[in-house]
């Protein structure tokens, strides 16, 4: 079984550029899910998708942070303009749902907005 | 809202040892409580997980505690190996809010096996 992909896995940016990352989920899983992790800490969670609709973006800075899940399958996560502190690796998750818990993790795009 | 704290921030242990790493969480409502792997640079792995109706759970040399009285879980690995070196993430599953399965990480324990 493929596994979550991202792309890119760096990106190196100068503030208030834009910035853009995918996602392709596992074959089959409904879920979708962004994580930001920073250094040192736990990854936290931007945003969850059903299929093509969010479900959480409670946590998402929307002013600049905007995400897509046109057809149920890959997903964007774009940084409109960026911030030094927005440098930190963004994790795409994904889950089969049905009362499946465990959530899968791709390698993420590591980011530094310089 | 959930907030799930992760100590110790650092272990160090013998090859050989047993390692513990232990987690609080503040909502009693949470039912779910994944343990992930990361190895430097690399994703996240799940390496084992409970849920709220099991006290515990072995799988091979890890094993993890749930005391739901007191809000926290555990988990443990015996006879370390230099290969269990990692950042080691607890994460409870808030089942309230707009979102379902969604899940509050601790901040990691980096475990350093030395041979």
């Amino acid at each position: 079984e493929a596994g979550v992909a991202q792309s890119p896995r760096y990106k190196i940016i100068e503030k208030r550029q834009s910035v853009a990352f995918w996602c392709n989920p596992i074959s089959g899983h409904a879920t979708l899910y962004w994580y930001q992790q920073i250094l040192g800490q736990g990854p936290k969670l931007l945003i969850q998708f059903q299929n093509n609709g969010v479900v959480d973006d409670s946590q998402l800075p929307k002013d600049r942070f905007s995400a897509e899940r046109l057809k149920g399958v890959d997903s964007t996560l774009k940084i409109q303009p960026a911030k030094l502190e927005d440098s930190a690796v963004y994790l795409c998750a994904s889950r089969l749902s049905g009362g499946l818990e465990t959530q899968y993790f791709g390698p993420g795009t590591r980011l530094l907005v310089l | 809202g959930e907030n799930v704290e992760q100590h110790p921030s650092t272990l160090s242990v013998q090859e050989g040892d047993s390692a513990v790493i232990k987690c609080t969480y503040s909502d009693s409502a949470s039912n779910y409580f994944p343990w992930y792997k990361q190895e430097l640079g690399k994703r996240p792995q799940l390496i084992i997980d409970i849920r709220s109706n099991v006290g515990e759970k072995k799988d091979q040399r890890i094993a993890v505690t749930l005391n739901k009285t007191a809000k926290h879980f555990s988990l443990h690995i015996t006879e370390t190996q230099p290969e269990d070196s990692a950042v080691y993430f607890c994460a409870a599953k808030a089942p309230w809010g707009g979102g379902y399965n969604k899940l509050i990480f601790g901040a990691g324990t980096r475990l350093a096996v030395h041979p």
